[in-house]
């Protein structure tokens, strides 16, 4: 069975940096995609970034402003979100998710984590 | 940025009713949706990909369709654990956006 735990969730001040992880068992890890999606309290879904099986292919989105680095470990089956000078609207529930292909550009998100809470206040 | 519209936001349906939500890209992005459903306290669960194409394990009540800018989510004869929040997803190169969410409650 696939599972996808989520990590390094914590209350932080603003301006501070935080990084969550993403453990993945049950499944080849290096032949998926995996992608970073939050949810803010009673808010709907945001997707954040993605990256492909090997790392070579990410996206972001605009909203971040270059704030959040993706990236992956193969060999120990992680998924990172470096999160850099966050904010109070960053407060939410981070989710890691599968993709369906390797690249990660199509289909959709199969397995889903539990999700890591980020509380931004001071 | 890209952007997905779902219609409407909020819906109240009776056990047995059918429904549709629909979900409008702001231009012809990509040439497929994938749609998911939500309850309270769980993460999305993958209902539909590729615009029509069921996930394993999901009722045959649940179908897809669309093209181009609208794509569509149909429930057929609604079961009382179907009443959550739905939400599209669409890609653009090597970017995703979900739609802002459909509430469907019990009228």
């Amino acid at each position: 069975e696939v599972y996808l735990v989520e990590s390094g969730g914590n209350l932080v001040q603003p301006g501070r940096s935080l990084r969550l992880s993403c453990a993945g068992s049950g499944f080849t890890f290096d032949d998926y995609a995996m992608h970073w999606v939050r949810q803010a309290p009673g808010k709907g879904l945001e997707w954040l970034s993605g990256i492909s099986w090997s790392g070579g292919s990410l996206g972001y989105a605009d909203s971040l402003k270059g704030r959040f680095t993706i990236s992956r470990d193969n060999a120990k089956h992680l998924l990172y979100l470096q999160m850099n000078s966050l904010r109070p609207d960053d407060t939410a529930l981070y989710y890691c998710a599968r993709s369906q292909t390797s690249s990660g550009w199509s289909g959709g998100f199969d397995h889903w984590g539990q999700g890591a809470l980020v509380t931004v206040s001071s | 940025a890209f952007q997905l519209t779902q219609s409407p936001s909020s819906l109240s349906a009776s056990i047995g009713d059918s429904v549709t939500i629909a979900c409008r890209a702001g231009q012809g992005i990509s040439s497929s949706v994938a749609w998911y459903q939500q309850k309270p306290g769980t993460p999305p669960k993958l209902l539909i990909y590729h615009t029509s194409t069921l996930e394993t394990g999901v009722p045959s009540r649940f179908s897809g369709s669309g093209s181009g800018t609208d794509f569509t989510l149909t429930i057929s004869g609604l079961q009382p654990e179907d009443f959550a929040t739905y939400y599209c997803q669409q890609f653009y190169g090597h970017l995703s956006t979900f739609g802002q969410g459909t509430r469907l409650d019990i009228k």
